[in-house]
């Protein structure tokens, strides 16, 4: 039974680019959490969406950055015009139900922009 | 607004030692608690969880003590071993319940 899976591992952007992240949730899920890891931060929350339904956003930085979660496929974050700032670990989670606990992480995609 | 934080950034202890981990919270409301294990390039790991209702929950080599009255947990591990040396996360939901808080981190580093 795979676990959360994130794409790429690695993404190196140009400043001005954009970027698409890619997480699979666990099978059965449909449930996923975006969260975004700085250097020696700890995890801070972006976009909760189930199923073609963007639930709370309130994490999310109010321009350049868009979530989806479509029936069929990946949910996607996607990350226009980045800047040096952007760059940071992005992690995704996925749960069954709307749950407050223990859901599972992925392995994250770390976002480099030059 | 809600806030979830660690006491030290690092901590350092030798092999066999036992690990002390510690973590403040700011909503009284708060009915559950979990702590995670990030290893370099990996994605968070769940390693024990509590509610309020209790105030110790023991695990495998670690247990979780929660002090509401000063609002304050922490992770104890036993026998501490090489494969502990992580980055340690306490996370509370948030009162929507539609995501997890998370402190900043504790540097865990065992040396032999």
């Amino acid at each position: 039974n795979a676990g959360v899976m994130q794409n790429p591992r690695h993404l190196v952007r140009r400043r001005g680019q954009e970027a698409r992240l890619r997480c699979s949730p666990m099978k059965g899920h449909s449930h996923v959490y975006w969260y975004r890891q700085l250097p020696e931060e700890g995890l801070k929350f972006m976009v909760y969406l189930q199923k073609e339904n963007i639930i709370d956003e309130s994490g999310m930085p109010k321009e350049r950055f868009s979530a989806e979660f479509p029936k069929e496929g990946p949910s996607i974050l996607r990350i226009q015009q980045v800047v040096r700032g952007d760059s940071a670990a992005y992690f995704c989670a996925s749960s069954r139900d709307r749950e407050r606990e223990g859901y599972t992480f992925g392995s994250g995609t770390r976002l480099t922009v030059v | 607004g809600e806030s979830v934080g660690l006491h030290l950034p690092t901590l350092s202890v030798q092999e066999g030692d036992n690990s002390i981990i510690n973590c403040a919270y700011s909503n009284s409301a708060s009915d559950y608690f979990i702590w995670y294990k990030q290893e370099s390039g990996k994605g968070p790991q769940f390693i024990i969880d509590i509610r309020s209702n209790m105030d110790k929950r023991q695990g495998q080599r670690v247990t979780v003590l929660l002090n509401k009255t000063v609002k304050h947990l922490s992770l104890q591990i036993a026998a501490t071993q090489p494969g502990d040396s992580a980055v340690y996360f306490c996370a509370a939901p948030n009162q929507a319940g539609t995501a997890l808080i998370f402190g900043k981190g504790t540097t865990l580093s065992v040396s032999s």
